[in-house]
């Protein structure tokens, strides 16, 4: 059974760093693009950022861009998401996301059931 | 940053049709085949219920199709279902500079 937990959520102040994680199981991790994606409270769904199967492309969004680091542990079937800077706009729930493969476009076909970052002092 | 442009709500009564709309421009829907459409009950993980404009993953009603005219991207619900009431996102990807992919504003869907 696929399976993708996040974890690392918390409160923090604004300026401060936080951590998420994402342990994937049930699939070749390695074989699988990856995004996290993020929803604000009473707000929608925000791509955040992209990683490649093999981890040699990234992308960001620009609200994110600078601050946010997304990086993977093949070995360890896990995702990450290293939040600097963090500013109020940025509490949400944050969840991690497989797309499938052969799939143009985002195509998520499983989602984590995601972790919430509160940005507030 | 544009999010794709969607219908605050839509509302139907059981058994009937809706039908969901998600304008964006040639740069992401009009420009690729690479519409998905997801649905997300609160707190639970959205749900991937079209991929590629019009392709249903395995599991997935077939009451549910996509279609795409131009910029602008549509889901059709059929045979409206209690169950069906739910939060609806379309997304694509981008040849946007400023992102990779790009979620709508979302919409609401109630059955009455």
């Amino acid at each position: 059974e696929v399976q993708l937990v996040e974890s690392g959520g918390g409160l923090v102040q604004p300026g401060g760093s936080l951590r998420l994680s994402c342990a994937a199981s049930g699939f070749i991790f390695s074989s699988y693009e990856m995004n996290w994606v993020r929803q604000a409270p009473g707000k929608g769904l925000e791509w955040v950022s992209y990683i490649s199967s093999s981890g040699n492309t990234i992308f960001y969004a620009d609200s994110v861009k600078g601050r946010f680091t997304i990086s993977r542990d093949n070995s360890k079937n896990s995702l990450y998401l290293q939040m600097n800077s963090l500013r109020a706009e940025d509490t949400a729930v944050y969840y991690c996301a497989r797309e499938t493969l052969g799939c143009f476009g985002d195509c998520y076909d499983y989602w984590g059931q995601g972790t919430l970052v509160t940005v507030s002092s | 940053q544009s999010a794709l442009t969607q219908p605050a709500s839509v509302s139907g009564s059981p058994g009937q049709s809706i039908t969901i709309s998600c304008t964006g421009t040639s740069s992401d829907v009009g420009g690729y085949n690479s519409v998905s459409w997801y649905q997300h009950h609160p707190d639970k993980a959205p749900k991937l219920m079209i991929y590629e404009v019009s392709n249903r993953p395995s599991g997935v009603s077939n009451r549910f199709s996509g279609s795409k005219s131009g910029n602008t991207a549509s889901l059709t619900i059929s045979g409206l279902q209690a169950e069906d009431e739910a939060d609806y996102y379309c997304s694509s990807y981008t040849s946007d500079s400023t992102r990779f992919y790009v979620f709508g504003t979302g919409t609401k869907v109630s059955v009455l």
